[in-house]
């Protein structure tokens, strides 16, 4: 199993409050991803790091930010939570390897969630 | 625009029985092609994945699933269902760019 934790795993907070969560990985990969997982919409992506300081924002990116200070930490910020971002939210890494045809074939391994529950 | 399709949002099988998961995909650009299971409260763990190399891959746990180009469909399957096997599964694709889009998932139930 790739060396991926998240913290904490589950939380409940209140409507208006900051929330951090943290993804840390022992792998060294380049690439971390935040998604958000719902019922009837799969893993949607928020935001992703190409490297320290490199981020990138997803298909679902409003009312979220993110830092990368270390390769090992990746950290999602709702800076003020609503109850829209009660979700599952899955952290994954992946190490850039071209394809035959110069493609990337990057294969994303994933950390074991956060349970995010907004009152 | 990359987007993936799965059929069937439930699946349900008899234990012994074929296990066929539906996924088509919609890519500008000659995709790669993933399979993910995820059992409760856990994260999602590769099945298998194809970069082009051979059409047919054979995955963990004794799934395998084809690549179709003409028919933009990447079908998993088990020839025989175990218990074990209950879990939500989902199709992705990437394209250059390290970008994954996923499926909506299926859920597979095992009936005893």
């Amino acid at each position: 199993d790739a060396g991926i934790t998240q913290s904490p795993r589950h939380k409940v907070t209140e409507t208006g409050t900051p929330v951090t969560l943290r993804c840390h990985q022992t792998e060294n990969h380049r690439y971390m991803y935040w998604y958000r997982q719902d019922p009837g919409h799969g893993l949607r992506l928020i935001h992703y790091s190409y490297g320290v300081k490199d981020t990138d924002k997803g298909e679902v990116s409003d009312g979220y930010s993110v830092s990368r200070s270390k390769t090992e930490d990746f950290l999602l910020t709702l800076e003020s939570a609503t109850s829209s971002q009660t979700s599952v939210y899955f952290c994954a890494i992946s190490e850039p390897q071209m394809g035959e045809d110069s493609g990337s074939t990057d294969t994303q391994y994933f950390g074991p969630g956060t349970r995010l529950t907004v009152l | 625009a990359q987007s993936v399709t799965q059929l069937g949002s439930h699946v349900s099988v008899s234990e012994g029985a074929l296990v066929l998961l539906r996924c088509n995909y919609s890519s500008s650009v000659p995709p790669y092609l993933f399979w993910y299971v995820q059992y409760p409260n856990q994260g999602l763990q590769l099945l298998l994945k194809y970069t082009s190399a051979a059409t047919l891959v054979k995955g963990i746990n004794g799934f395998e699933a084809e690549f179709k180009k003409s028919e933009t469909s990447f079908h998993l399957t088990k020839p025989s269902a175990h218990m074990s096997d209950a879990a939500e599964y989902f199709c992705a694709v990437s394209v250059i760019g390290n970008q994954f889009y996923f499926g909506t998932g299926t859920s597979l139930t095992v009936i005893p």
